[in-house]
Order: C-alpha cells, then structure tokens, then sequence
C-alpha cells in the first residue's frame, strides 16, 4: 500500500528558518504536493515536485528525491500567519488520485 | 471571481437523518472530488466524477452517495449508514488536463456534526 508519514507538529521562531519533512512508501507516483490549510480553512495548494531537486516559490520551496523516499517543504523568514498545517500528498500513476499524508502542525512563537 | 462554493459551512443532524452537502464550481473543471478531514489525519477520498453522469468510489464510499447531472454541481449526501459521519468535509476540482501537476482547488468545507 502506500503511505506518507510527516511530523505532527513542528514550532519555529518568527524570521526563522524552517524544513518540513515527508516520506513516503509507494509502488509508483507522478510527483509530490504541498498544501497549506489554516484552521477551519481550505487547504490551498503551495507547490509540486514532478521530478528530482528543488523548487523555489518566493519564501517557499519544495524539494523531492525519489532515490531516498523523502521530500520536503522549506519555508524562510517565518511570518506569523505562516502558522497553519501543512499536507504532503503523492499523486499516484495508476489513476492520479492523490494520497496525503496526515499533516504538519506548524507553530511559529514571536 | 472563480471558485468553488460549499454548503452549509456547518450542519447539524440527527442519528438516522439523511444529510446533503452542495458543492458548486464555476471553474469550468471537469473533474471534482469529496474528501473527508478527521483531526489528526489526512485527507480521504470519498467520491470522485471526471464528467457528468460519472462518478466513481474512492477509498471510504461507505454510507455516502454523490450525484453528478451537472458539471459544475457535485453534491454529496451522507446517509444514515455512515457510522461516524461527524468531520470535516472538503469539496474540490480540477481540470483533467493538469491532473499531473498535483493541484486541487478546494471549497471551504462543510463542518457536519451529528447529535
């Protein structure tokens, strides 16, 4: 079967700097996502890794290496309304569903 | 502006009594999607339809139905079979030309509670 695994909270420092793993167990998929959701929200789509390395989107970039099973999200100069979970989710090749992960709480102090 | 529409944003119900969550989209997506949100898990896929007339069962169909005579309509009933209907559920679409780019755009949830 296939499966994402993430951390279920994370706290980082306003300004900070802060990394977001996810990895995953899966017979074979096109790429991986990244969405933000805040609290009683949507989640709003933020970034995708169709193939190996990073991706830059202003503050935020997604990285992906299918040889280790693993991706993740970066986010730079923490602000607070980054607070929210974060979701990895893996578009699977057999009919392009997407698979999610359970999500990251992302905690961010003054 | 475009987007998608979910109703009502909270819902409340009975043991035994039939529910229906609408979901209206004005993206001009062919695909949309039902996804239910439990506290502490990701997102489950409960139906799906990539054209009218057409919907198919995801992983957690069980005590759901949908309905698909519109392309921009895509409304979900929970029934009285659904064992623990309380959660959030999240409607979303997409156009089946990007189905590899991993984008969904999703409505902002009807929250359900059953009493």
């Amino acid at each position: 079967g296939q499966s994402l695994e993430q951390p279920s909270e994370v706290t980082a420092v306003e300004g900070a700097i802060v990394q977001i793993n996810c990895t995953y167990q899966t017979s074979g998929f096109y790429g991986l996502s990244w969405y933000q959701q805040h609290d009683g929200g949507a989640p709003t789509f933020l970034s995708y890794n169709g193939l190996d390395g990073l991706e830059e989107t202003g503050r935020f970039s997604s990285f992906l290496s299918r040889s280790d099973s693993y991706g993740y999200l970066l986010l730079q100069e923490l602000q607070m309304k980054d607070s929210a979970s974060y979701f990895c989710a893996l578009t699977m090749d057999s009919n392009y569903q997407l698979i999610w992960g359970a999500g990251t709480k992302l905690i961010i102090k003054p | 502006d475009g987007g998608i529409t979910q109703s009502p944003k909270y819902l409340f119900r009975k043991e035994g009594q039939n529910v229906t969550l609408s979901c209206e989209q004005n993206l001009n997506h062919d695909a949309m999607y039902w996804y239910r949100q439990d506290p502490g898990q990701g997102l489950r896929l409960i139906y799906y339809s990539q054209i009218v007339n057409d919907f198919q069962k995801g992983d957690i169909a069980e005590g759901y139905s949908v309905s698909r005579e519109k392309k921009e309509s895509f409304p979900l009933t929970v029934t009285s079979a659904q064992k623990n209907p309380t959660a959030f559920y999240l409607c979303a679409s997409r156009e089946l030309d990007r189905v590899n780019t991993g984008e969904l755009f999703f409505g902002e949830g009807s929250r359900l509670t059953v009493l």
